[in-house]
């Protein structure tokens, strides 16, 4: 059973604001991930990280920022949210290399 | 370029009638693919992961198989609960040590009673 969340499920957020979400895995997995998701489209890599303090950019361009302080822990930041930020964000982890990922239930983003 | 495509986009079957999606890819050296099955709303749910031509995987009324071109869900007997949105994904040979993976669009199936 995965054990992987994210706070908060829901947002409404205005032009501008700072905005971090949540996520946190008991699994002990080094790999984390974090992933866009437009309705009816693919899932595309915006971070990941192979361990504490280890990360990097995924293959869409993104300007948002991760840390990765804790090993459970993997939190997103968007200094100042747009309209264009608005989508659904999924966090994910995985034990070990060719092992599925597990995924967060998202946090729905939308910024008015 | 590496790429996962699936079809069909959507999927409408009668309870207990049998089908198969289909996911192929491309890929340079696959060392992975993967099955998820995702509720509207929800993150992926992980169902399979298959590594080399001719590996099956079961479970209950799902069966993943794969070929070196293509890989097929088949559902057999579904149920309305089996409605969702399955997604393929593969993790090529570049990327073994950080895990990425190509997505798939996913396939919407419907099942109705």
């Amino acid at each position: 059973e995965a054990d992987i969340y994210q706070t908060p499920r829901y947002l409404v957020i205005g032009t501008g604001k700072k905005i971090t979400l949540e996520c946190s895995q008991t699994m002990g997995h080094d790999k984390m991930y974090w992933y866009q998701q437009d309705p009816g489209m693919e899932l595309h890599l915006i971070h990941y990280s192979y361990g504490v303090n280890s990360t990097e950019k995924g293959d869409l361009s993104s300007e948002s920022t991760v840390s990765r302080i804790r090993t459970e822990h993997f939190p997103l930041t968007l200094e100042s949210a747009r309209p264009s930020h608005t989508s659904q964000y999924l966090c994910a982890s995985s034990r070990s290399t060719g092992y599925g990922q597990y995924f967060g239930p998202g946090t729905r983003l939308t910024v008015t | 370029e590496d790429q996962v495509t699936q079809s069909p986009e959507a999927l409408r079957l009668q309870e207990g009638e049998s089908s198969s999606l289909n996911c192929s890819y491309t890929v340079s050296g696959l060392r992975g693919l993967f099955w998820y099955r995702q509720d509207p709303g929800k993150g992926p749910e992980f169902l399979f992961t298959l590594y080399s031509a001719g590996e099956e995987k079961e479970k209950e009324r799902l069966k993943a198989t794969l070929t070196k071109k293509e890989s097929f869900l088949h559902i057999t007997a579904p149920k309305p609960e089996d409605s969702a949105t399955y997604l393929c994904a593969v993790q090529d040979g570049r990327s073994y040590n950080t895990d990425k993976l190509i997505f798939g669009t996913g396939t919407r199936l419907q099942v109705f009673p």
